[in-house]
């Protein structure tokens, strides 16, 4: 069955970095579109950026361009999220999703917690 | 980027019908077939309830439906349970090729 395991979440003080993990299981991973999408503390989603199959096609929000870049090796079966200069608004879960079209998303990880905080 | 807009909170009482909205723009609900519909219960993550505007996952009740009009999306839950309480937010594709969701509705069964 279809798994998105997510990690690397953690605390982390204002301006740092961090990497995010998403490891796939259960399907062809190199055949899908990838996703993150975090959701703030009592808050609704945003997306946050996706990735095509080949990692050729890249799209950001306006508040993580130039910050976060995501990436995905096939070989690994496994998406990640590089996140830098790290902001107190950035404090959310972080969700991994697989894109079945147009970025609609069947399956979803479980979620890993980023909390950025002195 | 926008959110679409959502109510903050509907109500229902069991067996009825209930309907929330998802209203965007001509640049993504009014533009493109992609709206998408998710389930999300306090602490777990999101479930597809609804694609393509109208489309229903395998394994998803009859009791939720979708359609469009115009630059507005709709999700209706039929035969109200209790189960059903929890909220639930409407997505979109855009004219920039990236996502928009709604801000989410509540959805409380009295």
């Amino acid at each position: 069955q279809v798994q998105l395991v997510e990690s690397g979440g953690g605390l982390v003080t204002p301006g740092g970095s961090l990497r995010l993990s998403c490891a796939a299981s259960g399907f062809s991973f190199s055949d899908h579109y990838m996703t993150w999408i975090r959701q703030a503390p009592g808050k609704g989603l945003e997306w946050v950026s996706h990735i095509s199959q080949s990692g050729n096609v890249i799209y950001y929000s306006d508040s993580v361009k130039g910050r976060f870049t995501i990436s995905r090796d096939n070989a690994k079966n496994s998406l990640y999220l590089q996140m830098n200069s790290l902001r107190a608004e950035d404090t959310a879960v972080y969700y991994c999703a697989r894109d079945q079209g147009w970025l609609q998303f069947g399956y979803w990880g479980q979620g890993t917690l980023v909390t950025v905080s002195s | 980027q926008s959110a679409l807009t959502q109510p903050a909170s509907v109500s229902g009482s069991p067996g009825q019908s209930i309907t929330i909205s998802c209203t965007g723009t001509s640049s993504d609900v009014g533009r493109y077939n992609h709206v998408s519909w998710y389930q999300q219960r306090p602490g777990k993550a999101p479930e597809l309830m609804i694609y393509d505007v109208s489309k229903r996952p395998s394994g998803v009740s009859n009791r939720f439906s979708g359609s469009k009009s115009g630059n507005t999306a709709s999700l209706t839950i039929s035969g109200l349970q209790a189960e059903d309480e929890t909220d639930y937010y409407c997505s979109s594709y855009t004219r920039s090729n990236t996502l928009v969701f709604g801000g989410g509705t509540k959805l409380t069964v009295l």
